[in-house]
């Protein structure tokens, strides 16, 4: 198994423009997860999926921030408009309800 | 609501020591807890997951031990090398009467660095 797809590794985008970040999680797992890593907060959940459905968005910063899970095999964290605060490394992962695998992440900067 | 703290922030330490690094937890109504190391610009690789009625799991130089009433778990690294240099990440899931809730609650992290 190639292990948990994010795409893109790399975002540059400029403020107030909408971006997508995608994930392929690993088959068979019925849990899915959104993080944010800054330096300031460490790693924090945003929202996660299980069986397809959001489980807790709690951790959702604002309504700028949404996210689906179309189906078990892909997911998306779409922040519209972007800020320069949203500048982080988000990290999709997965797994069953004991244990979870994290992807490469995805380093977004806005200007 | 959970809170991870992880001592020290960072350490450094000569080539060949023996380390512990240490993690606390606030509710001690947990289902597991699991280690993780994270290299620089890279993803989190799970290294042992200790589940709430276990005391310590091991994996070659690692060993975690957990203490669940207290709230407090260690990793302790065996004969330290220079490819341990690594940020080093607490991880507490969630849950009660056996049912895990999937989400983890991480700490802040302990960055390592040895040197040669």
């Amino acid at each position: 198994d190639a292990g948990v797809i994010q795409s893109p590794r790399h975002e540059v985008t400029e403020m107030g423009q909408e971006v997508t970040l995608r994930c392929k999680p690993i088959s068979g797992h019925d849990y899915l997860f959104w993080y944010r890593q800054t330096m300031m907060r460490g790693l924090e959940l945003l929202i996660y999926f299980n069986n397809n459905v959001p489980i807790d968005d709690s951790g959702m910063p604002e309504d700028r921030f949404s996210a689906k899970m179309p189906n078990a095999s892909f997911s998306t964290l779409k922040i519209q408009p972007s800020e320069p605060r949203d500048s982080a490394v988000y990290f999709c992962a997965s797994g069953r309800r004991t244990e979870a695998f994290f992807g490469q992440g995805t380093r977004l900067t806005v200007v | 609501k959970q809170e991870v703290t992880q001592i020290p922030a960072a350490l450094s330490v000569p080539e060949g020591e023996n380390l512990v690094l240490n993690c606390s937890f606030t509710d001690s109504a947990i289902y597991n807890l699991q280690w993780f190391r994270q290299d620089p610009g890279k993803g989190l690789t799970s290294l042992l997951l200790i589940q709430s009625s276990q005391r310590e799991q091991t994996s070659g130089r690692l060993n975690a031990s957990l203490d669940k009433s207290s709230g407090r778990s260690t990793l302790y690294i065996a004969a330290s090398q220079p490819g341990d240099s690594a940020t080093y990440l607490c991880a507490v899931r969630i849950g009660a009467g056996g049912t895990s809730y999937g989400k983890l609650t991480f700490g802040q992290g302990t960055i390592l660095t040895v040197h040669p």
